[in-house]
């Protein structure tokens, strides 16, 4: 039930991009996008439906593919305040749950 | 209105001792979710409730834990006979329905539990 995401952790210097990916060995209705800082609450970013759309917001972009039961999150141009550990939700088809992921630790520098 | 609150922020406790943790969800929120994080790790469901409907335990992780939620407002995570394992931070969720994008997670600042 767990999704998978890659890497576990990424380090980067400011401006550069980054992709995150989660997969799920089960059927998806939607992908949720979460992020969360040290000491913090994870925080929303951005939910992706069945039907293979791409989401941006600001320059952060998702993209979800239903038949390989994957989303990537696109970071580009990262500045330091995208530092945290983002999670994938999966919801998978008929089912009222959400599972998330290990996590990936994105640290970006000066 | 306000977010997700939860208390206490932290708590220590001694092994063996039971303790109870509180969620406030949002306003007209009528689902609310315990997740357990411990350190660098990812976020494990323990326990999910909507609406009247019977809630979903199939995360709790042993017997020692159960939660209650009155009606649609405060829900209580409870911990007996606590063992150095239970150690994590208890984060607590609620969102407006349980499909489509109502049903996004607000997340509270969660419960930093200590078993020593």
């Amino acid at each position: 039930q767990q999704p998978v995401q890659s890497p576990q952790a990424v380090i980067l210097r400011e401006g550069e991009d980054a992709v995150i990916n989660c997969s799920s060995s089960k059927a998806l209705y939607s992908v949720h996008w979460y992020r969360q800082k040290h000491g913090e609450a994870p925080i929303f970013l951005m939910i992706l439906l069945k039907g293979g759309e791409q989401k941006g917001h600001d320059k952060i972009s998702a993209s979800f593919n239903e038949k390989k039961q994957q989303s990537s999150l696109y970071l580009t141009a990262s500045q330091l305040s995208y530092s945290g550990t983002y999670f994938c939700g999966t919801l998978e088809t008929g089912a009222n749950n959400l599972f998330f992921g290990t996590g990936t630790r994105l640290t970006v520098i000066p | 209105g306000a977010g997700v609150s939860q208390s206490p922020s932290n708590k220590v406790t001694e092994k063996g001792k039971d303790v109870e943790l509180r969620c406030d969800p949002i306003s007209g929120h009528t689902a609310l979710y315990w997740y357990r994080q411990r350190l660098g790790q990812g976020l494990e469901f323990l326990i999910y409730f909507q609406g009247n409907s019977a809630p979903d335990k199939s995360g709790l992780p042993s017997d020692r834990f159960s939660a209650e939620r009155t009606g649609e407002s405060v829900s209580t995570l409870t911990i007996q006979r606590t063992q150095q394992e239970d150690s994590a931070v208890y984060l607590c969720a609620s969102s407006l329905g349980t499909s489509g994008p109502i049903f996004v997670r607000y997340f509270g600042p969660g419960t930093r539990l200590t078993v020593l």
